[in-house]
């Protein structure tokens, strides 16, 4: 059983589009997370949710907004899309206790 | 920032141990030391975590040392899928607060 699942796991799209990635988890934990990695393979983290609240949020342009519909769902939404979004988006997930668990990532490629 | 320094990378021959090492001089009293891999481009793998005792699992190894400022990870009999990028990161664990920032990590190329 898949624990994160990312939809879609390829999204080629060109500038100025808009587009949404989907998150789930069915592991139960109340917080999640987007993370990008970009051409020069650092791992940065974007966004944390806990209980569908929105508890980190790091520096990222307000183009990209996350939303939580409920606890075991994450969705990044990216409004006019540029050339320097390209990454891969991972989607991950954890418990209290600490641990996470990563979805198997989206390639965002913006052309 | 990461607050951890590994090796660039590092080579194992396959079926030896692979001995990834980690320093991590600036840890707070309520970080872990967490493990992760990463193959080619999937998503990161947990490995192992400690806080300040050794600790094993079916996939490694952990050795913290006294003091805390460095751990080792040990991979006992390395294969070729073990090829990887792997991480050191130290966190509180809480989910509240604590989150994974990643380093370089250390490219392990395990060979024939």
């Amino acid at each position: 059983d898949t624990a994160v699942s990312q939809t879609p796991k390829y999204l080629v799209t060109q500038m100025g589009n808009d587009k949404s990635i989907k998150c789930e988890q069915n592991l139960g934990h109340d917080t999640m997370y987007w993370y990008k990695q970009d051409s020069k393979k650092f791992l940065k983290i974007m966004f944390s949710y806990n209980n569908k609240e929105l508890i980190i949020n790091e520096t990222v342009p307000n183009r990209f907004s996350p939303k939580s519909p409920d606890k075991a769902h994450l969705n990044l939404h990216i409004n006019s899309l540029e050339l320097g979004d390209s990454a891969v988006y991972f989607c991950a997930s954890s418990h209290p206790a600490g641990g996470w668990y990563f979805g198997p990532g989206t390639r965002l490629t913006v052309t | 920032d990461a607050k951890t320094t590994q090796p660039t990378s590092m080579d194992c021959a396959e079926g030896r141990a692979a001995n990834l090492p980690c320093n991590h001089s600036t840890i707070s009293g309520n970080e872990y030391v967490y493990w992760y891999r990463q193959i080619h481009s999937q998503g990161p793998q947990y490995i192992i975590h400690g806080l300040k005792n050794n600790e094993t699992n079916e996939m490694a190894s952990l050795i913290i040392t006294e003091d805390r400022k460095s751990s080792t990870l040990i991979l006992p009999h390395a294969t070729l899928r073990d090829t990887a990028v792997y991480y050191c990161i130290v966190s509180s664990g809480s989910s509240n607060t604590g989150k994974l920032i990643f380093g370089q990590g250390t490219t392990l190329q395990v060979k024939p």
